[in-house]
């Protein structure tokens, strides 16, 4: 059964401070896997894709690593701010003759304090 | 604002009741995907529709259904709906099976 595991499942940090967010997945054969983050009560805002072939992408802020043999991606946020707290959600695409079927990480939850 | 609309933004409804939510997706995209979150849960894929056509299936009720029209809006049909349906239900709509986006979903309360 195709999964994707995140961890932690919870982080507090302080404003400024860098954090990384981890991914593990199991999903095959593989598309390409996204960062997501998701405010409270609102829907995903993407942040990242990669396909296999790409090891790093940033945005802003903001730089996800993949190593697809051992299927795990990394989010690095660096200087934290008191809007990055929110839900960040890893999510593996799994590539079908159709359409992609995607499977969804339960999240990190991330909350920045003064 | 992602450019997706959702509607209602709220349904409040009784167990064994059906309901039908709309999407509008972004001007230009021809994908449309269904996703159900339940409190503190992650996001369920449920469905994919391309153009009209059914493309990918998720974690699909057969108590659900799902269509997009020519016009390329989607509806989710829920029936004979169950305490455990309660969530937020989210549209997203894209042009590729790159980037997703998401519209503000619809809270559902069963009762």
């Amino acid at each position: 059964k195709n999964q994707v595991e995140q961890s932690p499942q919870s982080l507090i940090i302080l404003e400024g401070k860098n954090c990384t967010l981890q991914c593990n997945y199991t999903v095959s054969p593989f598309s390409n896997l996204r960062w997501y983050k998701q405010d409270t009560g609102r829907g995903p805002v993407s942040l990242t894709i990669m396909t296999f072939s790409e090891n790093t992408k940033s945005n802003g802020r903001y730089t996800a690593t993949l190593d697809a043999d051992t299927k795990q991606s990394s989010l690095h946020i660096t200087a934290s701010q008191l809007s990055d707290s929110a839900s960040y959600i890893c999510v593996v695409s799994e590539k079908t003759g159709g359409g992609n079927k995607l499977t969804f990480g339960t999240g990190t939850q991330l909350k920045v304090e003064l | 604002d992602s450019g997706v609309t959702q509607t209602p933004k709220h349904l409040i409804t009784a167990t064994g009741q059906r309901v039908t939510l709309r999407c509008s997706p972004r001007s230009g995209d021809l994908s449309v995907y269904w996703y159900q979150q339940s409190l503190d849960q992650g996001l369920q894929f449920l469905i994919q529709y391309y153009n009209g056509e059914e493309r990918a299936k998720g974690n699909i009720l057969e108590r659900f259904s799902a269509q997009q029209f020519p016009d390329l809006h989607s509806e989710l049909n829920l029936s004979s709906l169950e305490l455990g349906d309660s969530a937020l239900y989210f549209c997203a709509s894209s042009t590729s099976t790159d980037t997703q986006y998401f519209g503000p979903g619809t809270r559902l309360t069963v009762l």
